[in-house]
């Protein structure tokens, strides 16, 4: 079973559109949490949400909008998708706030 | 091999060899770490974890080394294998839930 799962794995898409990612984990964990890795490698936080309410918030577009309709799912939403977008995006999972995290497989987004 | 972190992000070995991926931190506060290995097309995934009040973690192949004194730490990876090759990210993981991720040690390891 899939502990921490990802749709789509792939995403191409072009500029100004509209794009969600999902996530869901099944280890029951309150804490989900939304990371972009870009093409250096470098993987920095971008949501963080305990219980289904939002706890960490980075400087981030707000074009990008979080959602969790409940503890086991944590969507990501872009609007007007732009070409610095282009990233890989990690959802990840932990049992509570500083406790070890558990990653999805990542969502490759392309923005043409 | 050996890497320093932040000025070296790859480091290449030979299989059998031992590797040392690097890794500073700044906050002298932090009393917790966790080594996370990357392999591609996936998801970071934890390896090893070391508290501020251990110098050192040893497990199966792999090692944690803490120096508080330099704020630094290191992954020692013995007898490196080609299922190594990934890129590792030490982490800081806060109270607060911000993990902070360094940049990163690209390893590979040729037959």
């Amino acid at each position: 079973d899939t502990a921490v799962s990802q749709t789509p794995k792939y995403l191409v898409t072009q500029m100004g559109n509209d794009k969600s990612i999902k996530c869901e984990q099944n280890l029951g964990h309150d804490t989900m949490y939304w990371y972009k890795q870009d093409s250096k490698k470098f993987l920095k936080i971008m949501f963080s949400y305990n219980n289904k309410e939002l706890i960490i918030n980075e400087t981030v577009p707000n074009r990008f909008s979080p959602k969790s309709p409940d503890k086991a799912h944590l969507n990501l939403h872009i609007n007007s998708l732009e070409l610095g977008d282009s990233a890989v995006y990690f959802c990840a999972s932990s049992q509570d706030l500083g406790s070890e995290q558990f990653f999805g497989p990542g969502t490759r987004l392309t923005v043409l | 091999g050996e890497s320093v972190g932040l000025h070296l992000p790859t480091l290449s070995v030979q299989e059998g060899d031992n590797s040392i991926i690097n890794c500073a931190y700044s906050n002298s506060a932090s009393d917790y770490f966790i080594w996370y290995k990357q392999e591609s097309g996936k998801g970071p995934q934890f390896i090893v974890d070391i508290r501020s009040n251990m110098d050192k973690r040893q497990g199966q192949r792999v090692t944690v080394l803490l120096n508080k004194t330099v704020k630094h730490l290191s992954l020692q990876i013995a007898a490196t294998q080609p299922g190594d090759s990934a890129v590792y990210f030490c982490a800081e993981p806060p109270p607060g839930g911000k993990l902070t991720f360094g940049q990163g040690t690209i390893l590979t390891v040729h037959p």
